[in-house]
């Protein structure tokens, strides 16, 4: 399974554009990049998947470029409610087992 | 939308007691997965499932079991429970991105 890096934390000002990225170095010809946020004591939420290019959904765009081993999470306009630990990871579209990193701590401040 | 039920979000228990945690989910996946998350470890794999029967051990199977019979629902076992097993425990379910629980946390003391 490919391994993720991504940075351990981030704080941001309410309002602004947050950019997240993730490198996956040795990604495979079938993986999925796939993006989670948890809040504390639930479970991981899914956010976005994608394979190339960018997806964008009503939650953040995913934009993946041409190498495909990095990508950049993107959250709009972020607000307090979205302080959580993102991972990011790799795999064939979430059918196999995924491995977890330690994620990026996004804290927001007002 | 996906739902994936724990049956406690806490639970304790004593050491050597047979634990069992349960997950149900309504979506008619055919893999259902168990992880346990503790402070800077992440998420660890325990025991995930294909298929109905069908069992595979993850990272961190020891001091764990598990039981399918049913499509909806998998079932974790800690057999012998011990202190080191205190943690989140997570359901997940999937075909296609994985569809999480909010988690049991277990304390054995």
């Amino acid at each position: 399974l490919a391994k993720t890096t991504q940075p351990i934390s981030m704080d941001s000002y309410e309002g602004q554009e947050v950019n997240i990225t993730c490198s996956h170095n040795n990604i495979a010809t079938n993986d999925y990049i796939t993006w989670y946020q948890q809040f504390p004591s639930q479970g991981p939420r899914f956010i976005i998947q994608g394979y190339k290019t960018k997806v964008t959904n009503e939650v953040a765009s995913l934009f993946i470029p041409a190498d495909r081993k990095s990508s950049t999470l993107s959250l709009p306009r972020v607000s307090l409610s979205d302080t959580a630990v993102y991972y990011c990871l790799v795999g064939d579209s979430g059918n196999t087992p995924l491995v977890f990193g330690k994620g990026t701590r996004l804290s927001v401040i007002a | 939308d996906v739902k994936v039920t724990q049956s406690s979000r806490y639970l304790v228990k004593r050491t050597g007691e047979k634990v069992f945690l349960e997950c149900v989910q309504d979506m008619d996946h055919e893999n259902m997965f168990w992880y346990r998350q503790d402070p800077g470890l992440g998420l660890r794999l325990i025991y995930f499932s294909y298929d109905v029967k069908m069992k595979e051990k993850g990272d961190i199977p020891e001091g764990y079991s598990v039981s399918r019979e049913k499509k909806e629902r998998f079932s974790l076992i800690l057999e012998s429970a011990s202190t080191n097993q205190t943690s989140m425990y997570l359901c997940a379910s999937s075909w296609g991105p994985q569809h999480f629980g909010d988690g049991t946390r277990l304390s054995i003391l």
